[in-house]
């Protein structure tokens, strides 16, 4: 079975311009959540969606948003950049049989996002 | 929110070592995973334990759920393990799947 997919892997744009990233998660799974990485501020919850619904999200300016399809593919889209964008974005996905109580989450590649 | 904190910061072993890194957290949980970030950035999924023991080869786990702490061993340590190891939990109170990471252990093995 195939992994959680990323695309694009690496990608610089600047200041102002906005981004989109994308996230195509494990086949069946139906979570899709998003942690932005950066060396002071360490991996940092972004939002969650499940079944096209935003289930959660974490302290981020309005700038940042997301979204999921009725596949579980997600994005998420970043205006107006700022250089304090620049980090590593990872996307995880969980299959969620909560009737089970399995919240095992699986990473992606991450896509790099530079901002100058 | 929950805290998790992770000992050591760093750590630097010779080829063949053991080594037992530690994951505290402060609230109950119904997720724990330990995490290996390559050097590329990718998460690789170790462990997933909430609770109890598990084996993987040269690594083993174990949570104690009630004492809030989780450990990953790490057994005849190779120049491959080196890089970042994340704890990350879930709270058991709350909905949603988020997780929330430790500042990891930074690892190098030497020969």
């Amino acid at each position: 079975k195939a992994g959680v997919t990323q695309t694009p892997r690496y990608l610089i744009k600047t200041r102002g311009q906005q981004v989109t990233l994308s996230c195509s998660p494990i086949s069946g799974h139906r979570s899709v959540s998003w942690y932005q990485q950066t060396p002071g501020q360490g991996l940092q919850f972004l939002f969650e969606y499940f079944s096209e619904t935003q289930r959660n999200k974490g302290n981020f300016p309005g700038r940042f948003s997301g979204r999921q399809f009725s596949n579980s593919r997600s994005e998420m889209n970043v205006s107006t950049l700022e250089l304090g964008d620049s980090a590593l974005y990872l996307c995880a996905s969980s299959l969620l049989p909560e009737a089970l109580r399995i919240y095992e989450q699986y990473f992606g590649p991450g896509t790099r996002l530079t901002v100058t | 929110g929950i805290q998790v904190e992770q000992s050591p910061p760093d750590l630097i072993l010779q080829e063949g070592a053991n080594s037992t890194l530690r994951c505290n957290f402060s609230d109950s949980v119904n997720n724990l995973q330990w995490f290996h970030q390559n050097p590329w950035g990718q998460l690789i999924n170790l462990f997933y334990i909430p609770s109890g023991t598990k084996q993987n080869g040269r690594l083993s786990a174990t949570t104690v759920a009630t004492e809030r702490y989780s450990l990953l061993y790490i057994s005849s340590s190779q120049t491959t393990d080196s890089g970042v190891y994340f704890c990350a939990v879930k709270p058991l109170t709350g909905g949603g799947n988020k997780l929330t990471f430790g500042t990891g252990t930074q690892l190098k093995v030497e020969l």
